[in-house]
């Protein structure tokens, strides 16, 4: 069964100190998301692409993070420099591309990377 | 106000009760809805999509979508042990946004 990849799965990291994570979605998949969760709180998105382009970086933190996917396929989270309260589960997820008028298709996600700044 | 808001919890019921979940919204333009079962530690896993008001049913998962009053719910029939988790609604608006609840917590005792 085809799964989303992410890696690191644990990162402990001092702050001010950069981070990556990397994320691998589903083959075939033209939307990949990055969330990040809050311990008690649901997934709240940072960035949205469909293929290369951003659709969606409103909520990310771009003094600090940065997202890429080149080539459309896999995708890089970077914090730099990371602070205590980037401590979170960072949530990688894909859905297929959007077929008008048809609404939006389900989101598969990633085991996740577990961060922790100390 | 939140615009995706569900039950806070925890919701405990007994095992082969039904379990029932619910959510609001508050974006009008939203066309597409899922429900999600998070397990502690663990990503969240699809459970079902709702797109047209009603009902839809897959096994033991009812799915329910009223637009008009901005509401999805979740009923889990014969809830069992392995029930227990964090369920979240996730709702996507016609420009593509994804927005998730909090979750609300269930809990189902033996």
């Amino acid at each position: 069964e085809a799964e989303v990849a992410q890696s690191p799965r644990y990162k402990i990291t001092e702050k001010s100190q950069a981070v990556a994570f990397w994320c691998d979605p589903i083959s075939g998949h033209a939307t990949l998301y990055w969330y990040r969760q809050i311990l008690g709180q649901g997934p709240e998105l940072l960035v949205q692409f469909q293929d290369e382009s951003v659709v969606d970086d409103s909520q990310l933190p771009k003094d600090r993070f940065s997202a890429e996917r080149l080539k459309g396929v896999d995708s890089t989270l970077k914090i730099q420099p990371a602070e205590l309260g980037d401590s979170a589960m960072y949530l990688c997820a894909s859905s297929l591309r959007p077929l008008p008028g048809q609404g939006y298709n389900e989101q598969f996600f990633g085991p996740g990377t577990r961060l922790t700044v100390l | 106000q939140k615009e995706v808001e569900q039950n806070s919890g925890p919701l405990s019921v007994p095992e082969g009760a039904i379990a029932s979940l619910n959510c609001t919204y508050s974006d009008r333009g939203s066309q597409s809805f899922f429900w999600y079962r998070q397990y502690s530690g663990k990503s969240p896993e699809l459970i079902m999509s709702i797109y047209s008001n009603g009902d839809k049913e897959d096994g033991r998962f009812t799915a329910q979508l009223n637009k008009a009053s901005q509401y999805v719910s979740l009923l889990i029939r014969d809830s069992q042990p392995s029930d227990s988790a964090t369920y979240l609604c996730a709702v996507t608006t016609n420009a593509g946004k994804s927005t998730f609840g909090d979750g609300t917590t269930l809990t189902v005792k033996p």
